[in-house]
This record gives structure tokens, C-alpha cells and sequence, in this order.
């Protein structure tokens, strides 16, 4: 039962454009969700969150929008450059889950000079 | 300031034999989470300890597969006579109090498990 999804295996986008992350979500008790980056043979690290109480959360280039009635989150990278080349995953929390996060399958993100 | 350390970074095994995977947490944190991924998979929360307690182990294996979290050392994660299904990268988790926090918690960089 994969409650979280991406659906975008892969994405590639040139140097200095902005990159484009979907994530949908089927659980209405979600109430956190996390973006993780990571990189081969690393464990994935932190990026960005945003708590449901929230429609958006900013930090630097990154920017994660919140569409609570669309069950709908996405990542936006602006401009996107070449360190950012990882597989972003979208995750999600319910408060009474003990921090137990549910993963989409990840996104490949490719970022060309 | 170490972060979460996990041994070894690849283990081998053949069919039938044990897997030990060892997790040390952050200094301070005594909250450890499991999570495998399979190959072209997101990762999947196994199981959520504390020290000399399991809160949380829904999304284990029915056989085979134990955890443990004692007192004292790392975190254990064993599997016995492992297949070659349970090939996968495993990653620990830490955290200083149940819960994510604002930051999430912190990853450490896996075991890459190969069962031939």
C-alpha cells in the first residue's frame, strides 16, 4: 500500500533552471513531510520540511509547497545547479506515528551544464 | 561530533547464513529507527527502539529478522538464514527524543547487504 508517491522516476534540467518535484500522498492523517536528498552508496539527507499547517516553507533555493485538499507537495530547486544531480525523496509523518516517516520511491534528478 | 555509524558498509553473505548489521547512534540520542530499501525502491521503515525497548516493529518481518537496542553498544539488526530477497541497503536512523523534530533525523549511510 504505498500511500506516498512520485511519480517521476527521473528529471532532467539544464544548470540554472528551476527543478520541478511532485509528490502525492493517499493518508489524510499525514501531517509532516520531509524532503531527503541523497546521493549513491550515502544514507539520504535532510532538506526541507513543512508542517501541515502550512501552504509553503522556504529555505534558500529550496521551496516546498503544500497542497493540503490535493493531497499534493512539491520541491521546487531555483536556479537548479550541478551538486544538486541526487534522488530527492518526498516523505510523510502522522503526529501519532512515533516519527515513523513513509517514503515515495524517489526521483532522479539530473542536472545538465 | 560523529553522526550515525553503521558496520559494515557492505556484507556478503551466502543463503542460510546470519546478517548482523550494527547501528551507533549520535551522541546523545537513544531513539533508533530502521528502514530498508530494495533496489529502485524508497525506503521502508522496519522497525523504532529505544534503548532496551521496541516501540514500534510493524513494518518487520514476520520470521528471520530481529532487532535489539540494549543498554550498552550499538543497535542490532539480525537476520537469519537470509535470501536472496533480503538483499537491499539497510539504514539507521537517530534521534535525541521520539519524533522528528525540525530537522528530521539523522541518516546514517547504510549497509549494503548481498546475499548470493
Amino acid at each position: 500500500d504505498q500511500q506516498v508517491k512520485q511519480n517521476s522516476p527521473s528529471l532532467s534540467v539544464q544548470e540554472g533552471r528551476i527543478s520541478i518535484l511532485n509528490c502525492d500522498y493517499t493518508n489524510s492523517m499525514f501531517d509532516y513531510f520531509l524532503w531527503y536528498k541523497k546521493y549513491p552508496a550515502e544514507g539520504p539527507t535532510f532538506l526541507i520540511s513543512i508542517s501541515s499547517i502550512k501552504d509553503k516553507n522556504e529555505d534558500g533555493r529550496f521551496t516546498v509547497f503544500l497542497n493540503k485538499s490535493a493531497k499534493h507537495l512539491s520541491l521546487h530547486i531555483v536556479p537548479s545547479q550541478p551538486g544538486d544531480s541526487a534522488v530527492y525523496f518526498c516523505a510523510a509523518s502522522a503526529d501519532d506515528s512515533w516519527g515513523k516517516l513513509q517514503f515515495g520511491a524517489g526521483t532522479q534528478v539530473v542536472v545538465t551544464p | 561530533n560523529a553522526g550515525v555509524m553503521q558496520n559494515p558498509r557492505h556484507l556478503v553473505r551466502r543463503r542460510g547464513q546470519e546478517a548482523r548489521l550494527r547501528c551507533s547512534p549520535m551522541k546523545g540520542h537513544s531513539h533508533v529507527y530502521w528502514y530498508r530499501q530494495l533496489p529502485e525502491e524508497g525506503l521502508k521503515f522496519m522497525v523504532y527502539l529505544q534503548k532496551e525497548n521496541i516501540i514500534d516493529e510493524s513494518g518487520m518481518p514476520k520470521e528471520r529478522f530481529s532487532a535489539e537496542f540494549p543498554k550498552e553498544g550499538p543497535s542490532i539488526l539480525r537476520i537469519q538464514q537470509v535470501v536472496r530477497g533480503d538483499s537491499a541497503a539497510y539504514f539507521c536512523a537517530s534521534s535525541p527524543a521520539g519524533g522528528l523534530g525540525q530537522y528530521g533525523y539523522t541518516f546514517g549511510s547504510g549497509t549494503r547487504l548481498t546475499v548470493v
